[in-house]
């Protein structure tokens, strides 16, 4: 049971490339969420999807496209990548139940744009 | 929506008691979280309480809940140097499926 497996792990673009990030679960979770993590900024959320085939804008959305093709997989893409996406991108997956949400993440990855 | 602030830096002796402090805004939440975040690692959740709750205890980790002044607050009794790490607290957002986090609150333990 690997939970929420991020890959790559750590990744450097330039500016203006593209890249796709993967984030795959294996708790039979209905939702999924990716949010970025910066200094001083804490975490905030980009897109999330409740079920599969649906997606939905978080806080932070511009500059970023996701889909959700199958339960297990939640795709992040940079279109244009600019030095402003520099940032560690964490993938989680939760379920609805007693206690709300509980959100399990994974290890997140590292993106630097030059 | 939960919005959730948080103050970013606490030192302690390792052995002595921490408590971190989180003030939130949308007093119609149901739940209200605390996650862990380790050097390299994605964040855990530690533990939750519900709104019609004053207090939660779990082992070592007390969770405090005043709903008049929209605060809560995290206790470690008898703290380890392997609790340094960041400690967020987090509210359901207003689609109702998502978390809105602080920024986290960096825990420093001393030997």
């Amino acid at each position: 049971n690997a939970g929420v497996t991020q890959t790559p792990k750590f990744r450097v673009l330039k500016t203006g490339q593209s890249m796709t990030l993967l984030c795959a679960q294996d708790m039979n979770h209905e939702y999924m969420y990716w949010y970025r993590q910066d200094p001083g900024m804490g975490l905030r959320l980009i897109h999330y999807s409740v079920g599969e085939g649906t997606t939905a804008k978080g806080e932070v959305p511009d500059g970023y496209n996701v889909s959700r093709l199958k339960k297990q997989n939640f795709l992040l893409g940079l279109e244009s990548a600019a030095p402003s996406q520099t940032s560690v991108y964490f993938c989680a997956s939760s379920y609805f139940g007693t206690g709300g949400v509980h959100l399990h993440f994974g290890n997140g990855t590292r993106l630097t744009v030059t | 929506g939960e919005d959730v602030e948080q103050s970013l830096f606490l030192s302690v002796r390792e052995g002595d008691s921490s408590v971190i402090n989180c003030t939130y805004t949308d007093s119609s939440s149901t739940y209200l979280y605390w996650y862990k975040q380790e050097p390299g690692a994605g964040l855990q959740l530690l533990t939750y309480i519900f709104s019609n709750m004053d207090m939660k205890q779990d082992q070592r980790l007390t969770v405090l809940l005043n709903k008049k002044d929209k605060h809560l607050s995290l206790r470690i009794a008898d703290t380890q140097t392997g609790d340094s790490a960041i400690y967020f607290c987090a509210g359901i957002s207003n689609s109702g499926y998502a978390l809105n986090f602080g920024k986290g609150t960096s825990l420093l333990v001393t030997p």
